[in-house]
């Protein structure tokens, strides 16, 4: 199963608008890490956030912010106000104590149009 | 200068050719990992080490191998490249624990012919 559920493929946005990428997560772990990773055209893959199971705060960097539900096993990234730069292919992705790796979604796919 | 870094960045070779991808890193982690992405997959987990004693198979490690040279140094190795390995290859490094935040390299495209 699916451990990272990126639904969204696609979205395209005109510049300035807010998005909200979504992620949901399957895990039966209490203690486990989730991250967004930003992929530009360019191609390298860059840290965003990272984040732990047990704190449940929304954090705001900029024009970036992350909401995470427990509840509903959703660690959504919303952009305000999306620029040009914004474009690129997002990842969550899950890590479990114990495993060995990250579980990555497939990614969305953001299209910002000037 | 970058934190990890591949070489090479791009290459494409022909069937039946081995070839070694090569990552470096500076920031003194212990683990490096070699995920491969494809289209429409996220990335992968290839093989993984945790010291230059430790390495171990990750999800998809057919067809590959991998040497940890050094602390900093981790390659990857296509013995007999295959069309279905194209994909673009990252290397990662993280501190200690599994739950440390992953960095990644820029990247190596590969097409094999």
């Amino acid at each position: 199963a699916q451990k990272v559920t990126q639904a969204q493929t696609e979205i395209s946005v005109v510049e300035k608008e807010d998005v909200t990428l979504d992620c949901v997560y399957e895990t039966r772990d209490t203690t486990y890490y989730l991250f967004w990773y930003k992929q530009p055209p360019s191609g390298e893959l860059v840290f965003l956030i990272r984040r732990n199971s047990f704190d449940e705060q929304n954090e705001i960097s900029g024009r970036y912010s992350w909401n995470f539900q427990k509840s509903t096993s959703s660690f959504n990234f919303t952009i305000t106000a999306s620029q040009v730069v914004d474009s690129a292919v997002y990842f969550c992705a899950l890590s479990e104590v114990g495993a060995n790796n990250l579980f990555f979604g497939t990614g969305t796919r953001l299209t910002v149009i000037p | 200068d970058a934190d990890v870094t591949q070489t090479p960045r791009n290459r494409i070779t022909k069937t039946g050719k081995r070839i070694m991808l090569e990552c470096s890193q500076t920031k003194g982690h212990d683990r490096m990992y070699w995920y491969r992405q494809d289209p429409g997959l996220g990335l992968r987990l290839i093989y993984y080490s945790f010291d230059v004693k430790d390495i171990n198979k990750g999800e998809i490690s057919d067809g590959y191998s991998v040497s940890r040279q050094a602390q900093a140094k981790f390659s990857l190795s296509l013995e007999s490249a295959i069309p279905n390995q194209t994909a673009l290859y990252f290397c990662a490094t993280a501190r200690g624990l599994s739950t440390d935040t992953q960095y990644f390299g820029p990247g190596t495209r590969l097409t094999v012919l």
